[in-house]
């Protein structure tokens, strides 16, 4: 296993595109979670599954984001109609239940330009 | 509200201990204290974990005290590799039986030659 891989690595986008990011875990993990990190600050926790359930959902993660875990596996957060406030790193990790350990992908850096 | 404080930056010189401490004075029972290192543009990585006394890995020490208000993180004869942006997280569940993630700001740590 290589570990939590994310797609794309960045992306620059126009203010009020979609777009929509891509993570893989790594494959027994059955906990995701996403976050979103801006300069000089820690990682800010936005949702997370645990297998295909959606459990959590931060009061960050407004209408314009939604998160998908199908099948409980892969993971996409779609962010639509974009704002420049929505440029940030945006970190996937995962877990086994019951273990705090979490495992980050490298992130995918959003432009909003 | 319930937070993490540790120090935005520290310096150190090659061979040396490092001893990072977090603050977390409203911790609660049954959460856990995980120490994240990151690099520039990539995801945290974990370091190590504890719930109390002492916990020690082939990268690091994890003293907290009995109150379990503090962590201390330290790494032992540090090297240029070990600069990065030390995380410390506190997590559990809240009253809510939501999942409680509650990240440091981050210490930036710089080994000098």
């Amino acid at each position: 296993d290589t570990g939590v891989s994310q797609d794309p690595r960045h992306k620059i986008t126009k203010r009020g595109q979609n777009v929509t990011f891509r993570c893989d875990p790594i494959s027994e993990h059955n906990r995701l979670y996403w976050y979103r990190q801006t300069l000089g600050q820690g990682p800010e926790f936005l949702t997370y599954f645990q297998n295909e359930a959606q459990l959590e959902k931060s009061r960050l993660l407004s209408d314009r984001f939604s998160a998908e875990r199908p099948k409980g596996s892969f993971s996409t957060l779609e962010i639509q109609r974009t704002e420049q406030g929505d440029s940030a790193m945006y970190l996937c990790a995962s877990s086994l239940e019951g273990r705090g350990e979490q495992y980050f992908g490298p992130g995918t850096r959003l432009t909003v330009t | 509200l319930a937070k993490t404080t540790q120090p935005i930056s520290m310096d150190s010189y090659e061979g040396q201990e490092v001893n990072i401490t977090c603050s977390h004075n409203n911790i609660a029972t049954n959460d856990y204290i995980t120490w994240y290192q990151q690099f520039p543009s990539q995801g945290p990585r974990f370091i190590i974990q504890g719930y109390k006394t002492k916990v020690t890995n082939e990268v690091a020490s994890l003293f907290i005290p009995a109150d379990r208000k503090s962590s201390t993180l330290s790494l032992p004869r540090v090297s240029l590799s070990d600069t990065a942006v030390y995380y410390c997280l506190v997590s559990g569940i809240n009253a809510g039986n939501n999942r409680k993630l509650i990240w440091g700001l981050g210490t930036s740590l710089a080994v000098n030659p």
